[in-house]
């Protein structure tokens, strides 16, 4: 009964490296997301997919890209990594957009 | 600027007590109200939710309280617990977009 997992838990990046955070869900959810949370500021949506082959900017999309692989995976990539990345970030799905979302167990990132 | 506004940031409660946690927000085209409850080091989970077209939602000691003409709702917590101490995030939602408040850390003491 795994839900949503993220990996890595941890990783430590050094300005201008770029990596990719992997989501996968395995309850046939429609819509995934991406989340960044800092001390202070809630969470911050990054982009969305509310359905397979389709995605969009939340919030806050600078800097990073995303791919929706298919249903289940749905991927954020920073291509050239910065100190202001450096955050805790979360995936997350739910049947369909606006219902209750599901998160992962979150992605501990330090940009050095 | 923030869509969702949550105060307070942080409240300590003593075992048995009411807490109490207030959220405003702004876009009126928001029609899903969440409430998510995290524990250190592990991803948010949902708690309780209501929707514009009730005033109230009650499940056991957790209760939602909805203003729509205010647009403001709050969440009580009914004879808090030691193991309700956690960070708590209000949320609003519309079909493709959910926006949080920055959180309350609520310390319930023994």
């Amino acid at each position: 009964n795994a839900g949503v997992t993220q990996t890595p838990k941890f990783q430590v990046l050094k300005t201008g490296q770029s990596m990719t955070l992997q989501c996968a869900q395995d309850m046939n959810h429609n819509s995934m997301y991406w989340y960044r949370q800092d001390p202070g500021m809630g969470l911050r949506l990054i982009y969305y997919s509310a359905s397979e082959g389709t995605t969009d900017k939340g919030e806050v999309p600078n800097g990073y890209n995303v791919s929706r692989l298919n249903k289940r995976e749905f991927s954020l990539r920073l291509e050239s990594a910065a100190p202001s990345q450096t955050s805790v970030y979360f995936c997350a799905s739910s049947g369909s957009t606006n219902t209750e979302a599901f998160f992962g167990q979150g992605t501990r990132l330090t940009v050095v | 600027q923030q869509q969702v506004k949550q105060s307070p940031q942080s409240l300590i409660v003593q075992k048995g007590g009411i807490s109490i946690i207030n959220c405003a927000y702004e876009n009126t085209a928001f029609d899903y109200f969440p409430w998510y409850q995290q524990f250190p080091g592990k991803g948010p989970a949902l708690l309780i939710a209501i929707r514009p077209d009730v005033s109230e939602k009650k499940e056991g000691r957790f209760t939602i309280s909805f203003n729509k003409s205010a647009k403001q709702f709050s969440l009580h917590i009914m004879d808090s617990q030691p193991g309700d101490s956690a960070t708590y995030f209000c949320a609003a939602s519309t079909w493709h977009d959910m926006r949080f408040g920055a959180g309350t850390r609520l310390t319930v003491k023994p």
